[in-house]
């Protein structure tokens, strides 16, 4: 059973870096599909941030492009999450999942989500 | 980037009857939808993938259907715990989602 766990600060100061880790646990990140970071504004609909593949290759929302790095340690199974200069509009509940690409795109398994409040 | 627009954005209903969800595309950019259910303080979990395919372990009563721009998630009869927030999705350059649909208990 794949599962993923994030991890990281639940508090970070306006201007500073969000910094966000998900393990993955029942499938190696290497072998195959995307695994991609997801976030939920309070009260708000899903926004995806990002993703990296097995291979290493990354894309980016477009109105985040410029703050946000998503990264790979192969060795420990895990992926993470910088996004630089926040503010109160990054305020959500982070999520990693697991895309996986058929006839169409879609993500199979999430994390339970943490949530992250940008506030001094 | 494409728009996909979900209605209606409440639907009170009673466990029993059918629920009928709608997202619309701005575009027609692909065949194929993912649908998701959201319970609060939970993350979303799949239902349906490539527009009729039923996620492991999704009840028969969740079906998905459509094509183009117009997709239709289905719930032939609703059991208390579905009572929650669904979500469509597609991909076009990267992932959207819809606005969402609540169902809830009338």
């Amino acid at each position: 059973q794949v599962q993923l766990q994030e991890s990281g600060p639940g508090l970070v100061k306006p201007s500073e870096t969000l910094s966000l880790t998900c393990a993955v646990s029942g499938y190696s990140i290497s072998s195959d599909h995307y695994w991609a970071w997801i976030r939920q504004p309070p009260g708000k609909g899903l926004e995806w941030i990002g993703e990296i593949n097995h291979s290493g290759n990354t894309n980016y929302n477009p109105s985040l492009q410029g703050r946000v790095t998503i990264s790979a340690d192969k060795s420990k199974n895990r992926f993470s999450l910088k996004l630089t200069s926040v503010t109160a509009a990054d305020t959500a509940v982070y999520s990693c999942a697991r895309g996986r690409l058929t006839a169409e795109y879609y993500f199979d398994y999430w994390g339970q989500g943490t949530r992250v409040t940008v506030s001094s | 980037e494409i728009v996909l627009t979900q209605s209606p954005a409440t639907l009170s209903l009673s466990p029993g009857e059918r629920a009928t969800l709608s997202c619309r595309a701005s575009q027609s950019v692909s065949s194929f939808l993912a649908w998701y259910q959201q319970k609060p303080g939970q993350a979303p979990r799949l239902l349906i993938y490539d527009t009729s395919n039923r996620a492991t372990g999704i009840p028969a009563r969740f079906s998905g259907s459509g094509s183009g721009t117009d997709f239709t998630l289905t719930i032939s009869s609703l059991e208390p715990e579905d009572f929650a927030v669904y979500y469509c999705q597609q991909r076009s350059g990267w992932p959207f989602f819809g606005g969402g649909t609540r169902v809830e208990l009338k």
